[in-house]
């Protein structure tokens, strides 16, 4: 079965500092999300996108955040000044057609502590 | 708002024993509903889907609209079936809401 794949799986960075977390979906889906999930805490959504542009974003996915598609294949999660609470795990998921009773492929996520 | 109740964090059962994870939602409309599954060390996972109404791994989950409940069930669990289990709900446009999770155990 295809796969998501992300990259780091564990990334350490400096409060302040920007990351960028790395995602490539499976070749021919269209739609693209980012969810995390704080130590102890549920797996909520962050933001989803499509043709090239933010369908929806959690409340979340404030300034400091943005994404890209840079190229066809991958799908970025940037994160511009890191705070101690943007630690979790960060999962990227795609999905064909975000149809709503469609199946998400999850990647195997990105660590990432803030220090 | 959309939100999805897991009460268990925790659910601890012998091999061989029934299995009943609970999920209780809340949603004015039609909800779909899933249950995620995360094993250690892999990535989350779709189970199965109410839509389905299908049996995977010898896992059902009805929808309950008058309880809205999607509890996810198992005659007989199997040592294999320990992991984080997550109950999830879209309707529309509206991006996956995720409960907090239940880790199942299964003790030999």
């Amino acid at each position: 079965e295809p796969e998501v794949t992300q990259t780091p799986s564990h990334q350490v960075t400096q409060m302040g500092q920007e990351v960028i977390l790395r995602c490539v979906p499976i070749s021919n889906h269209l739609y693209f999300y980012w969810y995390r999930q704080i130590l102890g805490q549920k797996v909520e959504f962050l933001v989803s996108f499509y043709n090239n542009e933010i369908s929806e974003k959690s409340e979340i996915f404030d300034d400091q955040f943005s994404v890209e598609r840079p190229d066809g294949s991958n799908f970025t999660l940037k994160i511009r000044s890191t705070k101690l609470e943007d630690s979790a795990m960060y999962f990227c998921a795609s999905s064909l057609q975000g149809q709503v009773n469609e199946k998400l492929f999850f990647g195997s996520g990105t660590q990432l502590s803030v220090l | 708002a959309q939100r999805v109740t897991q009460p268990e964090k925790l659910l601890s059962v012998f091999k061989g024993a029934p299995v009943e994870l609970k999920c209780n939602y809340s949603y004015s409309g039609s909800p779909e509903l899933f249950w995620y599954v995360q094993y250690s060390r892999q990535r989350l996972q779709l189970l199965l889907r109410h839509i389905s109404r299908e049996s995977i791994k010898g896992f059902t989950a009805d929808l309950n609209k008058g309880e809205t409940s999607f509890h996810l069930k198992k005659p007989f669990a199997q040592e294999e079936d320990s992991a984080m289990y997550y109950c999830a709900l879209t309707s529309g446009n509206t991006p996956l809401v995720f409960g907090k999770g239940t880790r199942l155990s299964v003790i030999a």
